[in-house]
């Protein structure tokens, strides 16, 4: 079946930009997570989304970022007045439910100018 | 947060060679989860384990859930070139409904 997809694949934004970010996690998939990997890094988580309960926010760097998750399934990161240190590829990964085993997309990568 | 310690950091290794690394914590875990990265893509789940002392094989790989649930590690036999990648480990913390990754264990195998 189809796996998580991630939208756009690449994106190129100048500084004090917003962007929207999309995730469509597997059909089926209750949790959604957002996690940013900067060049050479491991993962560092942001945001979570488990079924229509209030969303873990904690990994949130800042008051710039914010997501949604519509229907319980396609999900959008925003980044606003996007800054140079945004610039990582984001990536989204569903599971079956929390804690479950994560699946990711190819993520997307943000560039900015 | 929790912290996980992945090592080795890297590994340079000869095609035929067998590797292995490992995961350690200071917390308990439910859950140990091994990652492939390849340039480009999302991490693809390579192996899960969900009780202490469970030994799991997928191909040539196979990973131990540690008996304390502290740690866990990940052997890949006979290595070729298409093991290059970045390894990373993830286990769900007793309480916690999200998981913790390891930095990440890049590998690359000499032909």
């Amino acid at each position: 079946g189809a796996g998580v997809s991630q939208s756009p694949s690449n994106k190129v934004t100048e500084k004090g930009k917003d962007v929207e970010l999309r995730c469509d996690p597997i059909s089926g998939h209750t949790a959604l997570y957002w996690y940013r990997q900067s060049l050479g890094q491991g993962l560092e988580f942001l945001i979570y989304f488990q079924g229509n309960s209030a969303p873990d926010k904690s990994g949130l760097p800042s008051d710039r970022f914010s997501a949604e998750r519509t229907g319980g399934s396609v999900s959008t990161l925003t980044i606003q007045r996007t800054q140079q240190e945004d610039s990582a590829v984001y990536l989204c990964a569903s599971s079956v439910t929390s804690g479950n085993e994560q699946y990711f997309g190819p993520g997307t990568r943000l560039t900015v100018t | 947060g929790q912290q996980l310690n992945q090592s080795p950091q890297s590994m340079f290794i000869q095609e035929g060679e067998d590797v292995s690394m490992n995961c350690t914590s200071s917390s308990i875990f439910n859950t140990w989860l091994w990652y492939k990265q390849e340039p480009g893509e999302g991490p693809v789940l390579l192996i899960a384990l969900y009780k202490a002392g469970e030994l799991t094989s997928n191909g040539r790989l196979t990973a131990q859930f540690g008996i304390t649930r502290k740690d866990s590690f990940l052997n890949i036999s006979a290595s070729i070139p298409s093991d290059v990648g970045i390894y990373f480990c993830a286990g769900q913390l007793v309480g916690y409904s999200t998981l913790t990754f390891g930095k990440g264990t890049m590998l690359l195998v000499s032909p």
